[in-house]
């Protein structure tokens, strides 16, 4: 099974930084790579798909990069909206095993 | 706009079966597009359980497969979560969700790149004698 990994766990950080948070993946995932971020008490909300795209609606502060098992998820200038806990998930696994990384919470420094 | 509701008991008793149901709003579940289940336990992170296609074809998490089932109504536009056996490890917010697909192809092949676009306001389960 492919297991996900993210860098932090959590980060403390003010409005208006830069912020950078890392997915790894055990094995090849090709672009296989999603993005959510989940709020306290809401459903997650789907940011970027297929490692680079962003979803419709989500503000353009939000990027994601990479490919095969390195992956990052930045937000050029954080607004006080963005502080919420942050998951990768890969679609590669055949038959399908969507696996999601353990998060990471980013709060106010 | 697609919505998803989940609906079902707010407490099972242990070895007892966990039954949730999503309806879909919005939009029909004969669509093309995959069906899923995923649930959160307190405090922790997001399990994909399973997914299921308006055919009724089914694809579950291998950790939980000899426990769960995932059926379609198509006449009623929703889909169902059964899990049994259940103990307190089951205890979790259940979401369901819609798979989303893009489709992108390089050097003469197609890829597939599922997501979940849409998801339900999640319902609590509780697993508690």
């Amino acid at each position: 099974d492919i297991q996900m990994t993210q860098s932090p766990s959590s980060l403390s950080a003010s409005v208006g930084d830069r912020v950078t948070i890392t997915c790894r993946a055990s094995q090849s995932i090709s672009s296989y790579l999603n993005w959510y971020q989940q709020k306290p008490g809401k459903a997650p909300k789907l940011l970027i798909y297929a490692a680079s795209s962003l979803q419709s609606g989500v503000p353009s502060r939000f990027s994601g990069s990479g490919s095969g098992t390195d992956f990052t998820l930045t937000i050029s200038s954080l607004q006080p909206e963005d502080f919420a806990t942050y998951y990768c998930q890969q679609s590669y696994s055949t038959p399908p095993l969507f696996t999601f990384g353990p998060g990471t919470k980013v709060d106010i420094k | 706009q697609v919505q998803l509701q989940e609906s079902g008991p707010g407490l099972v008793k242990p070895s007892g079966t966990l039954s949730l149901t999503c309806a879909v709003s919005g939009g029909s579940i004969s669509s093309s597009n995959w069906w899923s289940w995923i649930r959160q336990p307190p405090g922790k992170g997001l399990e994909w359980i399973g997914e299921i296609y308006h055919s009724g074809s089914t694809n579950y998490n291998p950790s939980l497969k000899s426990r769960v089932t995932i059926s379609v109504d198509k006449s009623k536009n929703q889909f169902s979560l059964k899990l049994s056996s259940v103990t307190a490890a089951d205890t979790a917010v259940y979401y369901c969700a819609r798979n989303g697909v893009y489709s992108s192809s390089w050097y003469g092949s197609i890829g597939y790149y599922y997501y979940m676009d849409v998801w339900g306001k999640g319902t609590t389960v509780t697993v508690s004698s």
